[in-house]
């Protein structure tokens, strides 16, 4: 079946730090892959997304690239700042497993000033 | 426009006992879907709904169902609670739920089960 595998947490940067939360996955087909943000508190937000290789999501400063030959989506910014400090996953959505969403654990970010 | 609403926000239950967790989408969307997130399993996929019809499941015992109504609104029901059901349980929505759309969240429902 379909998993997502992400590097453990907490990851402690300091402001204006480069950020790299490293997302590898297993998956039958071509599927579409996420990453979502999690503040405290709240559900989850869509932060960019890829649907096919070589892709590549950005926003907000965020990007990754579909990397099929790696099975990788690994998220990087450039440079950090607090408002960034949060819980990261990485999600893959197949067309073989009926459109639901499967997630990598979860990398809890957090930015010091 | 709204963003998806869950009610409540909060809940506490004890075992044995059953709840019910409701969910309306952003308006016009027709797909919704339930996950429950915890700190051992991270986020896990419950079901998916779509015009009234469950289209997909995740593993989880019968004691979980949903439903969704005409105006796509939907509901979880748990029964017979246990302690190991405290979560917080997210439903998204989603305009048809095709593989590349991009899926709303709500804030979630937190459920505590004493």
């Amino acid at each position: 079946g379909n998993s997502v595998t992400q590097m453990e947490g907490p990851v402690t940067l300091s402001e204006e730090a480069f950020l790299t939360i490293n997302c590898t996955y297993t998956a039958t087909g071509y599927p579409s892959l996420f990453w979502y943000v999690q503040y405290p508190g709240e559900g989850l937000q869509l932060l960019l997304k890829a649907t096919k290789a070589d892709d590549k999501g950005s926003n907000k400063g965020f990007e990754a690239t579909y990397r099929k030959e790696t099975t990788s989506f690994h998220l990087e910014k450039g440079s950090v700042q607090v408002s960034d400090s949060a819980v990261y996953f990485c999600a893959l959505r197949g067309r073989a497993a009926g459109n639901k969403l499967t997630f990598g654990g979860g990398t809890r970010v957090l930015v010091k000033p | 426009k709204a963003g998806v609403t869950q009610t409540p926000r909060y809940l506490i239950k004890t075992r044995g006992q059953q709840v019910t967790l409701s969910c309306s989408p952003i308006s016009g969307h027709r797909s919704v879907s339930w996950y429950q997130q915890t700190p051992g399993q991270g986020l896990q996929f419950l079901f998916e709904y779509f015009s009234e019809t469950q289209r997909n499941k995740g593993n989880f015992p019968g004691r979980f169902s949903g439903r969704q109504f005409s105006n796509s609104r939907s509901e979880m029901n748990v029964s017979t609670l246990e302690l190991g059901d405290s979560a917080l349980y997210l439903c998204a929505s989603s305009q048809a739920g095709t593989v590349d759309e991009k899926l709303f969240f709500g804030s979630g429902t937190q459920l505590s089960v004493l």
